[in-house]
């Protein structure tokens, strides 16, 4: 198993534009976090799946943030109308079942807004 | 709500010497504690984590961190650094569900680790 695999690596985009990251899960891992990390910070919770049910959403995820795992496997995470203060690392994690069990993390998604 | 306190945002040491990187946390329920590296533009890796048992964790890479409730920190030491650590470390918290909880994670806001030779 290669692990969590994100892409894009880096996205540059312009102001208004949407934009959508793709997350590929471990796979036989039925939980899915979105993280977003801005320069200087630690990484902050996004949203939660467990399968294709989307559990939690944190007051960080305005409107224009969607997520969707259709089919309890990869995740898209989309921004619409982008903003520059969405400039930032998306990190996408998956973990098995069970009380804490450890989450594996993908290289995220670098995103650039101008 | 749970918070985590990284008491230094930066922690320049020369290679071959000890190390400790401070993280204190609050929270109003049990938590599980954690430690992660990052490395220049990958993603983040765990180093060692803190469930419940001997207070004294051992992890990756030769790191291990203690976990003191009284004081509400978990810090994370190794006894000999490489050039190699240099790299920035997160220290995390999530409350310690019943079975089927799942680990929402919250961060510290990081420490970088720099090892001169």
């Amino acid at each position: 198993d290669t692990g969590v695999s994100q892409d894009p690596r880096h996205k540059i985009t312009k102001r208004g534009q949407n934009v959508t990251f793709r997350c590929d899960p471990i796979s036989e891992h039925n939980r899915l976090y979105w993280y977003r990390q801005t320069l200087g910070q630690g990484p902050e919770f996004l949203t939660y799946f467990q399968n294709e049910a989307q559990l939690e959403k944190s007051r960080l995820l305005s409107d224009r943030f969607s997520a969707e795992r259709p089919k309890g496997s990869f995740s898209t995470l989309e921004i619409q109308r982008t903003e520059q203060g969405d400039s930032a690392m998306y990190l996408c994690a998956s973990s098995s079942s069970g009380a804490n069990t450890e989450a594996f993390f993908g290289q995220g998604t670098r995103l650039t807004v101008v | 709500a749970q918070s985590v306190t990284q008491l230094d945002s930066q922690v320049p040491v020369f290679e071959e010497a000890p190390v400790e990187l401070r993280c204190n946390y609050s929270s109003s329920v049990s938590v599980y504690l954690f430690w992660y590296v990052q490395y220049p533009n990958q993603g983040l890796q765990l180093l060692l984590k803190y469930l419940s048992g001997s207070t004294l964790v051992k992890g990756i890479n030769g790191f291990e961190a203690e976990f003191n409730k009284s004081q509400t920190s978990f810090h994370l030491r190794k006894p000999s650094v490489h050039i190699s650590d240099t790299a920035e470390y997160f220290c995390a918290v999530s409350e310690s569900w019943a079975a089927g909880g799942y680990n929402k994670l919250i961060f510290g806001a990081g420490t970088r680790l720099a090892v001169h030779p």
